[in-house]
């Protein structure tokens, strides 16, 4: 299947501080990539679907200025938690789906764990 | 997308096949069944996806009962690296741009 590179893998960040999450599509060029958070012994909530060269479409509940989206290109979308606090550390996770592929399975990076000090 | 309904958590002997029932019952026509798998502390991982007829690849089986009503994954010999949670996810072609709904999934316990 098509691979989704996720970076970080983890990272630590004091409160108050900001940090970027990166997610790439490897071997193929994704018009839509989306960005999920999942809490300790929960299932995956989406957070936000990324278009590139568009802005970003929120889920209700979750803070478009607290949770910067951007999708500069077709392989690439960050997504930067910004002036992080504890009840921000979670698994966060992005998912990638092939252009104009709509039949196709969405691909997932391997996750983000963000922990807040 | 038309909800879906797993078991909580399953047991299977490693070596044995795994089968990991889904209720759809409010599946519409166009709608495919995928069915993803997150080991722990990894992002989700497809294995397969149908409409109505069965179908296999390297990973596993999926069966499509003949009203798609439900649906059955096998992994046909379990290996403990098997052990993850099964989500079973509904969803119609015209969906390519929304993210997937996942709800609690199965918690498959690969048994030494």
């Amino acid at each position: 299947g098509a691979v989704v590179s996720q970076h970080p893998s983890w990272v630590i960040c004091k409160s108050g501080t900001s940090v970027k999450i990166e997610c790439r599509s490897l071997d193929f060029q994704a018009t839509t990539m989306f960005w999920y958070r999942q809490f300790p012994k929960q299932s995956l909530m989406l957070m936000a679907t990324s278009n590139e060269g568009s802005k970003a479409t929120y889920e209700q509940g979750v803070e478009k200025d607290k949770f910067l989206i951007n999708h500069a290109s077709l392989t690439l979308s960050t997504l930067t938690v910004t002036s992080a606090h504890p009840e921000d550390s979670s698994f966060y996770i992005c998912s990638a789906r092939a252009q104009a592929a709509s039949l196709t399975a969405a691909f997932f990076g391997q996750g983000t764990r963000l922990t807040v000090v | 997308d038309a909800k879906t309904t797993q078991p909580p958590s399953m047991d299977c002997a490693e070596g044995r096949a795994a089968n990991l029932p889904c209720n759809h019952s409010t599946i519409s026509g166009n709608e495919y069944v995928y069915w993803y798998r997150q080991i722990h502390s990894q992002g989700p991982q497809y294995i397969i996806h149908g409409l109505k007829n069965n179908e296999t690849n390297e990973m596993a089986s999926l069966i499509i009962t003949e009203d798609r009503k439900s649906s059955t994954l096998i992994l046909p010999h379990a290996t403990l690296r098997d052990t993850a949670v099964y989500y079973c996810i509904v969803r119609s072609p015209g969906g390519g741009a929304d993210g997937l709904t996942f709800g609690k999934g199965t918690h498959l316990i690969i048994q030494p």
